[in-house]
């Protein structure tokens, strides 16, 4: 199984949808959950936090669930500049707080 | 907002060459890192940092890798002798104590072996 795995897409929705993102990792003593974004060529910049209890931000929300250590990030309201690579990321537990990448799920939001 | 400084942003080099990539964290950080992220595919952890030392390595960080805090804000990742599966992006991130911090990441550097 891969350390943290996500459906690479593309998500191809027009502006106003709502999209899901889904994530599943397979440490199950990760502590720490995150959603970063990255568009083309750019460094990853960290979107949320994901926490036990869910979590919202404006239009994203993000949800965990530990025992089926499993990540999503729901976007509503989808505008044209959410358009990126949407990177799943869980710190590793036995480490210096190194973070796992998923490869990530392309979203392509369309006029 | 506190930046992840890096410098070059670009860097061509020729194969077997030695290359440095600078980095300036944010100052009250206290882990630094390296990751890299070749084209296409997911971004990898190269080397974690603290107290001035390595803190953990991956396998990709083999023997012709090394890094550095040389004088208490500069973080360098030297390539001894570069291979052409070393093109890459490089980024470089710090971040506070605590694993539900997540990192600032600087720009990366772009490094094009040839």
């Amino acid at each position: 199984r891969k350390e943290v795995e996500q459906d690479p897409g593309p998500f191809n929705v027009p502006e106003g949808a709502t999209v899901a993102f889904n994530c599943t990792y397979s440490n199950s003593a990760s502590q720490s959950f995150f959603w970063y974004r990255q568009d083309c060529r750019k460094e990853p910049k960290l979107l949320m936090s994901v926490y036990s209890s869910g979590n919202e931000d404006g239009r994203f929300t993000a949800q965990l669930n530990r025992a089926s250590q499993y990540i999503s990030l729901l976007i509503r309201d989808s505008k044209l500049s959410d358009s990126a690579t949407y990177l799943c990321v869980v710190n590793w537990v036995d480490s210096s707080y190194k973070l796992i990448f998923g490869s990530g799920t392309r979203l392509l939001v369309r006029p | 907002e506190p930046e992840v400084t890096q410098t070059p942003s670009h860097q061509v080099t020729q194969m077997g060459q030695e290359v440095i990539l600078r980095c300036v964290p944010i100052s009250n950080h206290l882990y630094f890192y390296w990751y890299r992220q070749i084209l296409g595919q997911k971004v990898e952890f190269l080397v974690s940092f603290y107290n001035n030392e390595i803190s953990e390595k991956s396998e990709i960080f083999d023997d012709q890798f090394s890094v550095e805090r040389p004088d208490g804000s500069n973080f360098t990742l030297k390539i001894r002798s570069t291979k052409l599966e070393d093109s890459a992006m490089y980024f470089c991130a710090s971040s506070e104590p605590g694993r539900s911090y997540g990192y600032t990441f600087g720009s990366g550097t772009r490094l094009t072996v040839v």
